[in-house]
């Protein structure tokens, strides 16, 4: 069993300003891991991903991740925010077990960025 | 990219009636789709496997003749919601790993746009 943790619900910030999107995981076995945005009344659109080899993961849109399995964390992080970045955030984790992959996600982090 | 369609994006419904929301994978076969609902500022919960060409697998808690799963193809899955109540008024969301091996790459899943259920 594997599970998703995000501390935060909200996070408010200005625009300009760095963020820093929190994620813990827990898993017996290997994982993947995923963020997701979501624009209201939208679907989930891929930011990026952890599957192997460098621990910072570069995504779309300035974010970037860092994996640290020590921590069991994947922080999401962005060093200048924009105004249209305000969305809902999910962590996900996979252990791609079988012949096709289910995700688990956290309860999501909704970021706020404000003039 | 690969591409996930949902239809319809909004419905409005009365109680007692069945509604069907569509998946479909436009640019690539996708043997396994996942059915997600989502209530208002909560997460995905997972609600079902949809497998083409079998029967879908529900997680634990989902009524399987509440929620209809059919995967006629390779590119389509429906969930037809039956008897629809107001609580089942949320935000459905299909899912498709790329490929028709149905195994993600790393895990990866193309998302839809989401069907906003409302029973009145």
């Amino acid at each position: 069993a594997q599970s998703v943790t995000q501390l935060d619900s909200q996070v408010p910030v200005f625009e300009e300003a760095p963020v820093e999107l929190r994620c813990n995981y827990s898993s017996s076995v290997s994982v993947y891991l995923f963020w997701y945005v979501q624009y209201p009344n939208q679907g989930l659109q891929l930011l990026l991903k952890y599957l192997s080899g460098s621990t910072l993961v570069k995504g779309i849109n300035g974010f970037e991740a860092e994996f640290n399995k020590s921590q069991t964390s994947f922080h999401l992080r962005k060093p200048s925010v924009h105004i249209s970045d305000t969305a809902e955030y999910f962590c996900a984790v996979s252990s791609n077990t079988g012949t096709a992959s289910k995700l688990t996600f956290g309860t999501g982090t909704r970021l706020q960025v404000t003039l | 990219g690969a591409v996930v369609s949902q239809h319809p994006s909004w419905v409005i419904c009365k109680s007692g009636t069945s509604v069907k929301i569509e998946c479909r994978s436009l640019d690539f076969q996708a043997t396994t789709m996942f059915w997600y609902r989502q209530f208002p500022k909560q997460s995905l919960m997972l609600m079902a496997t949809s497998n083409e060409g079998s029967k879908a697998t529900y997680e634990q808690g989902v009524e399987k003749d509440k929620f209809l799963i059919n995967h006629a193809s390779l590119t389509l899955s429906t969930l037809t919601v039956t008897s629809a109540h107001p609580e089942d008024s949320s935000f459905y969301i299909c899912s498709a790993p790329p490929g028709a091996s149905g195994r993600a790459r790393g895990g990866e899943l193309f998302f839809g746009e989401g069907s906003r259920l409302t029973v009145l």
